[in-house]
């Protein structure tokens, strides 16, 4: 299993461009996240997804978009990119809380360093 | 959501144990105790979790205070390879927001050869 892949792992936007992080899974997690983490800080949600067709807004969705059409993508649009979106991007997939014996742990990418300028 | 303190930092020697704290005064008896950590420029992990009772795995330990309003991460014998920040989060899996875990600042822990 490869786990959880972002692409790409480093990216420099103009201001004003728009791009897709891509995020897949291959461990059949139906919940999939996208997180930032601005340097010094902790992670913060942008959006979930708790199963194909269903996505919402996190703490921080503003000047984001996402989708989920399949179990195993979950890409991450920037519209429009500003330097305030200058950050590391951390996609991560989990199943259902609590499901039998299985902790709801979260699984993460190793991240995309995305910088506007 | 119920909230948790930890420290910014703690400081540790190789192949000592480690005692990492974190306060959660007003945790909900449905919130369950997470531990996560952060190597540098990695993603985090999930290290360990539990409710009531003290856990153990093959990471790690946790102690859970009675009246659980505080936890200890418990690292037998740090190791260079520990030094990371270490979250503590509280997830209550019967609320609308079972799914946002909320990773604050954590510890950041350095390991001294």
């Amino acid at each position: 299993n490869a786990g959880v892949t972002q692409t790409p792992k480093f990216r420099i936007l103009k201001i004003g461009q728009s791009m897709t992080l891509q995020c897949t899974q291959d461990m059949n997690h139906n919940y999939m996240y996208w997180y930032r983490q601005d340097p010094g800080m902790g992670l913060k949600l942008i959006y979930y997804s708790v199963g194909a067709g269903i996505t919402d807004k996190g703490e921080v969705p503003n000047g984001y978009n996402v989708s989920r059409s399949t179990t195993e993508d979950f890409p991450l649009r920037l519209e429009l990119a500003a330097p305030s979106q200058t950050s590391v991007y951390f996609c991560a997939s989990s199943y259902s809380i609590e499901r039998g014996t299985n902790t709801g742990e979260l699984f993460f990418g190793e991240g995309s360093r995305l910088t506007v300028l | 959501d119920a909230k948790t303190t930890q420290p910014n930092s703690m400081e540790s020697n190789e192949e000592e144990p480690v005692h990492l704290p974190c306060n959660h005064s007003t945790i909900s008896g449905t919130d369950y105790i997470h531990w996560y950590r952060q190597l540098p420029s990695q993603g985090p992990e999930y290290v360990i979790h539990g409710l009531t009772s003290n856990v153990n795995n093959r990471m790690a330990s946790l102690a859970i205070a009675e009246d659980r309003k505080s936890s200890t991460l418990i690292l037998h014998r740090a190791t260079l390879r520990d030094a990371a920040v270490y979250y503590c989060i509280l997830r209550d899996v019967n609320g609308a927001g079972s799914y946002q875990l909320t990773f604050g600042k954590g510890t950041k822990l350095s390991v001294i050869p």
